[in-house]
């Protein structure tokens, strides 16, 4: 069983929709949370970091932490074809150590 | 966000040849920076960690004598790919975290697309 598991995809979702991403894991130890987005061929560029349980919001972007479950989430209101990507969970559970990463899913926003 | 840059973002060499790529933050300093490998369609599977001003602590199955890694300086991490063979070509991306304690989100270059003939 991997550490991070994130369904791969591919969704597709008609513009306006709202969506949403979801990871499981198994340790425990993670504290640190971060969504990713990935344009083909390029970095992935943060876009969400929550430290421990809870929400956070920015803009369109949702993030949510349920550490009882060992899930967590990001929903992208309003979505646009600029949000097709893959997107990326990651985790860790100190600030040093390397991110945990999911195997990431593929988002396609139809206009 | 904080910025990594990374250099080249492309690079074609000859197989039996090495490649250096670059990874700089520059606008935070980073005691530590990952490099990591993605194939295609597949998640970043981590190489090593580089902590500055000590070797470099490598995955499993990752050779540190065929990828070496130097962490100069708070800014600056290198990755070399020494006798570059076909099977090396891949997308290779650095990542960095910020010193402080309170900003603990890592930060990635542009990635670098490695393709060796």
């Amino acid at each position: 069983q991997k550490e991070v598991e994130q369904d791969p995809g591919p969704l597709s979702v008609p513009e306006g929709a709202i969506v949403s991403l979801n990871c499981t894991y198994s340790n425990s130890a993670f504290q640190y949370f971060m969504w990713y987005r990935q344009y083909s061929r390029k970095g992935p560029e943060l876009l969400m970091y929550t430290y421990s349980s809870g929400n956070k919001e920015d803009g369109r972007f949702t993030a949510q932490v349920d550490k009882s479950s060992k899930y967590i989430s990001l929903f992208i209101r309003d979505s646009q074809p600029s949000d097709s990507a893959t997107y990326l969970c990651a985790m860790s559970d100190t600030g040093r150590r390397a991110l945990t990463f999911g195997s990431g899913t593929r988002l396609q926003v139809q206009p | 966000g904080a910025v990594v840059s990374q250099h080249p973002s492309r690079v074609i060499c000859k197989s039996g040849t090495s490649v250096k790529i670059e990874c700089r933050s520059l606008d935070f300093q980073a005691t530590t920076m990952f490099w990591y490998r993605q194939f295609p369609k597949q998640s970043l599977m981590l190489m090593a960690t580089s902590n500055e001003g000590s070797k470099a602590t490598y995955e499993q199955g990752v050779e540190k004598d065929k990828f070496l890694i130097n962490h100069a300086s708070l800014t600056l991490s290198t990755l070399t790919v020494t006798s570059a063979h076909p099977e090396d070509s891949s997308f290779y991306i650095c990542s960095a975290r910020g010193i402080d304690k309170m900003n603990t989100e890592a930060f990635f270059g542009q990635g670098t697309r490695l393709t060796v003939v």
